[in-house]
Order: C-alpha cells, then structure tokens, then sequence
C-alpha cells in the first residue's frame, strides 16, 4: 500500500487568513497528483489534477504547486472565507495504475467568522 | 456535468445480511470505484473497475465483492454483513483508465450494521 500523508490533520484558521497544507507521495512511479474539496453533507470536489514537476494551478483564491522529485506538492488559501472550511484530499496516481488513486486521509479546515 | 447517483444515503441493516449497494454514473465512463471512509483514514479504495466485467482489487476488498454487468452501473456487495463494515460508503467514476483523469463521486452512503 502507497504511502501518502497530509499535514496538519486539522486547521482552525481566521476569516481573511491564508493558510496552505502539505501532501507528500512516493517520489517513483509518478503518473499525476490530485486535490480534491469535501464539503460537510457534500460529495467530493476535483480543484486540481496536476502532472508535471513544478506544475502551479490556481482557482480562485485557492493555488497548487507540485515537485515530483521529492514528492510533495502544497495546496495555498488566499484570504480565507468561512465557505472554505472543508475536508481537502490529495490523491497519488502511479504510472500503472489504471486510474486508481491513493488518498491521503485529508486536512481538515474550519474557517471562523 | 457527470452525475453518480448512489441508490441510498442512509441504510441500516443487521449483522449477517446480504447487502447491495448500487451506484449509477451517466457520463459513459470507463472506470468505477467503491471506496470507504473512517474517521482519521481518509478514502480506502475496495474494489474498482476499468472496463465492463473488468473487476480489480483495491486497498481492503476483505468481506466485499463487487458487480458491474452494464457500464454505467458498479454495484458492491457485502456478502454477509459484519459491524466493522459500518462505515461511509463513495462510489466515484472518472474516464479512462489513466490516474490523470479526476474522479467524479457520488454523494455517499452512510451504512450502519447493527
């Protein structure tokens, strides 16, 4: 089983804060890197499937940056707004993998008013 | 924008019992996945499916099975229902069979064994 972690577990923040997590993966066998949104009584969300090493995506207020050869990627809040609080996922897909990802098991963010 | 519809969002059921759980996608996707979320461990993937009557094993695929007969639908299957399998249940589906294509979910079942 793959390893992939996220930190910090959780997160309480300010509204107006920014804020950013990590994810890391195994450096080898590197298909793609996924983030994803989970909003309480929601399914999950896709923000982010990013490829290459040094990828940035942005939405919004929220952006990603990725780095392949050491296998961590962070996901940034900008000025961050109660609407945010959310679980975020970060997801590994191997080169072989036919489309199967490995989870990291989630940061959990409350943004307070 | 693709739909995954998850038959139910609540079920309760006994210990021992046969249980299906159906999940139906209407963007003509390749790939299927069942996952189950506990408090603390993230999504574990069970079983997924890369094409039709094309079944693999995921993470934790002990006490499961799975059917996909038509390709829309990807039904998973508790073969005798156990208290541990209580858990949140996410079907998702995503287009073909490279991990970089995103995953599309269904918005989960809450299964409780009693």
């Amino acid at each position: 089983i793959l390893n992939v972690e996220q930190s910090p577990q959780s997160l309480h923040v300010q509204e107006g804060d920014s804020t950013n997590f990590t994810c890391s993966f195994p450096s080898s066998n590197f298909y793609a890197l996924h983030w994803y949104r989970w909003e309480t009584a929601k399914s999950p969300e896709a923000l982010f499937v990013m490829t290459l090493n040094g990828d940035e995506k942005k939405k919004g207020r929220i952006s990603a940056t990725l780095n392949t050869k050491e296998g961590y990627s962070y996901l940034y809040i900008k000025g961050s707004q109660p609407e945010d609080s959310a679980t975020y996922l970060c997801a590994f897909g191997g080169g072989t993998s036919y489309g199967k990802l490995t989870f990291g098991q989630g940061t959990i963010l409350t943004v307070h008013p | 924008d693709v739909k995954v519809t998850q038959s139910s969002r609540y079920l309760v059921k006994r210990t021992g019992e046969k249980v299906f759980l159906e999940c139906v996608q209407d963007m003509d996707h390749e790939n299927m996945f069942w996952y189950r979320q506990d408090p603390g461990l993230g999504l574990r993937l069970i079983y997924f499916s890369y094409d039709v009557k094309m079944k693999e094993k995921g993470d934790i695929p002990e006490g499961y099975s799975v059917s996909r007969e038509k390709k829309e639908r990807f039904s998973l299957i508790l073969e005798s229902a156990s208290t541990n399998q209580t858990s949140m249940y996410l079907c998702a589906s995503s287009l073909e069979e490279y991990s970089n294509q995103p995953q599309h979910f269904g918005d989960g079942t809450r299964l409780s064994i009693l």
